[in-house]
């Protein structure tokens, strides 16, 4: 059974720096690309970042381009985003997304499972 | 980027009923990069459709996707209770992967 969990949110003040982790299990995690996706609250989604499963392409939305990083273990089945310099308007419900195909770009396939979320709340 | 626009924002219809909802793109998505999502209260959202006609894995067949171009939508067709949620459209053929705003289903 796949399974996808997140970790790390928190309510930080703005400016501050958090990170997330994004546990992953049942499926080869090295096959597969890794995405964030956010929803603040009584919003919709907005894609954050994307890893291939390699490495051997990363994005970002412009809106965390250059705040934001992404990145991945494969000893440790884990996916992360590392936040900085953080705004009141990064206040969301961050989610891990599973790419669905093997060795797939972060396009060109749809997200197949993901995770229940974790919650960033950035507020002085 | 290419913005989705669903329609209605809320529907509001009875159990047994269908359910008609639209997505609508600023520009063409190559249909087989075009998914719907369902989202019930406090949980994850969940794959439905992908490719705008294909069910995923334990969809029931109740659930129907068509669209081309830039319009699309995603059919019901006799609401269950279980069915009363908010529903995603995304398109994944371009970068950024983009989604619609959601359209809420309710009694």
């Amino acid at each position: 059974e796949v399974q996808l969990v997140e970790s790390g949110g928190d309510l930080v003040q703005p400016g501050r720096s958090l990170r997330l982790s994004c546990t992953a299990s049942g499926f080869i995690f090295d096959n597969y690309a890794m995405h964030w996706v956010r929803q603040a609250p009584g919003k919709g989604l907005e894609w954050v970042s994307g890893i291939t499963w390699n490495r051997g392409a990363i994005d970002y939305a412009d809106s965390v381009k250059g705040r934001f990083t992404i990145s991945r273990d494969s000893a440790k089945n884990s996916l992360y985003l590392q936040m900085n310099s953080l705004r009141v308007d990064d206040t969301a419900l961050y989610y891990c997304a599973k790419g669905e195909k093997v060795r797939g770009g972060l396009i060109l396939t749809h997200f197949d499972y993901w995770g229940q979320g974790t919650l960033v709340t950035v507020s002085s | 980027e290419i913005v989705l626009t669903q329609s209605p924002g809320t529907l509001s219809v009875s159990p047994g009923e269908r359910a008609t909802l639209s997505c609508r793109a600023s520009q063409s998505v190559r249909s087989i990069y075009l998914a719907w999502y369902q989202q019930k209260a406090g949980q994850a959202p969940r794959l439905l459709i992908y490719g705008a006609s294909n069910r995923a894995t334990a969809i029931p067949d109740r659930f129907s996707g068509s669209g081309s171009g830039t319009d699309f939508t995603l059919t019901i067709s006799r609401l269950e209770p279980e069915d009363f949620a908010v529903y995603f459209c995304q398109q994944y053929g371009s970068s950024p992967p983009t989604f619609g705003q959601g359209t809420k289903v309710e009694v």
